[in-house]
C-alpha cells in the first residue's frame, strides 16, 4: 500500500459525458502528479500540482482539467469524453516540488475509465 | 525533444538467471533517469533513479542501473531474478525545462519462468 488513494477504482461512462477522478496524496505530501496509461499511447504525464498551484503541464487535452484543494487532495476532470479517453489514470504524490529531489514519488492504484 | 527507447518489449528468463533490461534516451541536455516497475493490476513503483554522482545506482529488490552518458543508456540489471520479479518495467527521463515532466518508454515485460 503506497498510501495514495484514488477513487473510484472503475468508472464506466458514455461518450460525451463528464467524470471526476479523485486522488488523496500520502500524508504530508504536497505534490500530486496525474498520468494516463493507455494501450495506444502508453504512459503519459498529464499535469502536476504543488501545494495548490499548477507546477507543470504535459500532454493534457483541453477537455481535461485538474485542481488541488487546500486539503491537498486533487481532482482530474474529464469532459466531452471520447472512446480514446478509455485508459488507466494514475496519480502520484511526493513531498518535493520536483523530481530533481531525492524524494520518492508514490503511485496510487489507478482509476480505470471505460468510455462506451 | 527527449525520447526514451526500451529496446526489448518482452524478456523471458529463467529463475535465478541474471537479467538486463535495456533503455536508451535521446537528449541534448542533462536529464534525470528513472526505472519503475508495474506489477499486474497495480500502480507503478519507483525502483531507482539517477540524479547525479555515481553512475551506478542501486535500487530496491536487488536491482541496479548504470548511467552511461556517452552511450545515452540507462540499463537495468539484476544478478538473479525471482518469479516475483515478473512485471512490466518502465524507463523514464525528465524533460528539460522542468524536472517534473516524465517521458516514459514503452515498457519491457519481464517474464520469469521456473
Amino acid at each position: 500500500d503506497s498510501g495514495v488513494t484514488q477513487t473510484p477504482k472503475h468508472l464506466i461512462t458514455a461518450t460525451g459525458q463528464r467524470v471526476t477522478l479523485r486522488c488523496s496524496p500520502r500524508s504530508g505530501d504536497l505534490s500530486v502528479y496525474w498520468y494516463q496509461q493507455s494501450l495506444d499511447q502508453g504512459l503519459q504525464f498529464l499535469i502536476q500540482y504543488y501545494n495548490g498551484e499548477e507546477r507543470a503541464k504535459g500532454n493534457i487535452l483541453e477537455r481535461f482539467s485538474a485542481q488541488q484543494f487546500p486539503d491537498l487532495h486533487s481532482e482530474l476532470n474529464l469532459s466531452s469524453l471520447e472512446l480514446g479517453d478509455s485508459a488507466l489514470y494514475f496519480c502520484a504524490s511526493s513531498g518535493a516540488p520536483s523530481l530533481a529531489f531525492t524524494d520518492t514519488q508514490y503511485f496510487g492504484p489507478g482509476t480505470r475509465l471505460t468510455v462506451l | 525533444a527527449q525520447s526514451v527507447t526500451q529496446l526489448d518489449s518482452q524478456v523471458p528468463v529463467f529463475e535465478e538467471a541474471p537479467v538486463e533490461l535495456r533503455c536508451n534516451y535521446s537528449s541534448s541536455v542533462s536529464v534525470y533517469l528513472f526505472w519503475y516497475v508495474q506489477y499486474p493490476n497495480q500502480g507503478l513503483q519507483l525502483l531507482l533513479k539517477y540524479l547525479s554522482g555515481s553512475t551506478l545506482v542501486k535500487g530496491i529488490n536487488g536491482f541496479e542501473a548504470e548511467f552511461n552518458k556517452s552511450q545515452t543508456s540507462f540499463h537495468l540489471r539484476k544478478p538473479s531474478v525471482h518469479i516475483s520479479d515478473t512485471a512490466e518495467y518502465f524507463c523514464a527521463v525528465t524533460l528539460s525545462g522542468g524536472y517534473n515532466k516524465l517521458i516514459f518508454g514503452a515498457g519491457t515485460r519481464l517474464a520469469v519462468h521456473p
